[in-house]
């Protein structure tokens, strides 16, 4: 079953430390894009990719960074983690064409103390 | 500047009610509009969408009736179940745009 995976889901980090979440997706979409989800937020899009090797900023990318070392595989980076960054953050997958939806992960928690 | 805006942010029917879920959206090259449903501790998943050629969408008890000239769109739940109790986020794009703007959500609770 086609799907996306999020690593780790629960995660505590330092404040100044480094985090880096992971995500797997099993839909051979060529999109993926992180957002995190905070209490009268919504979501909202942090970094995106078109496919390997690319990665685009998203509305609210600062203090994070993005890899997509392959089709299936695209991380999040925190290099200084601070206590603003605690939220949940969701990975999802997306086909290329028009109007494709979004495959979701199942979130990871992140506590920045 | 939040482009797609839901009300209200919480909502509490009793079991067999109709439950209204209202978003509007500023951008209008916006075309076509997703509804996701949440349940706690889970990601979004896709509930009903809607392309802005279409005023009504139905599946099932939920249906989408869409408003082009005011940019309003709702998500009706008829017959609420109390499994139906989760949080629904609107989202927006346009064609050639693989990025949706979300709204806030609207958190849904079904009393038995």
């Amino acid at each position: 079953e086609a799907a996306v995976t999020q690593s780790p889901r629960n995660k505590v980090a330092v404040t100044g430390g480094k985090v880096t979440l992971s995500c797997n997706q099993t839909n051979n979409h060529n999109n993926m894009y992180w957002y995190r989800q905070d209490t009268g937020h919504g979501l909202r899009l942090i970094h995106y990719s078109y496919g390997a090797g690319s990665t685009e900023k998203g509305d609210i990318p600062d203090g994070y960074k993005a890899s997509r070392p392959s089709q299936e595989n695209f991380s999040l980076i925190l290099e200084l983690a601070t206590p603003s960054q605690t939220s949940v953050y969701f990975c999802a997958s997306g086909d290329a064409g028009v109007d494709s939806d979004y495959t979701f992960g199942s979130g990871t928690r992140l506590l920045v103390i | 500047q939040q482009q797609v805006r839901q009300s209200p942010q919480s909502l509490t029917v009793w079991e067999g009610e109709t439950a209204i879920l209202n978003c509007s959206y500023e951008d209008s090259t916006f075309n076509y509009f997703p509804w996701y449903q949440q349940f706690p501790g889970e990601g979004p998943a896709l509930l009903i969408s809607i392309r802005s050629v279409s005023d009504k969408k139905e599946d099932g008890r939920f249906t989408i009736f869409f408003n082009k000239r005011e940019k309003k769109l709702s998500l009706h739940i008829t017959d609420s179940q109390p499994g139906d109790s989760a949080t629904y986020f609107c989202a927006a794009s346009d064609t050639g745009n693989y990025k949706y703007v979300f709204g806030a959500g609207t958190r849904l609770k079904v009393i038995a």
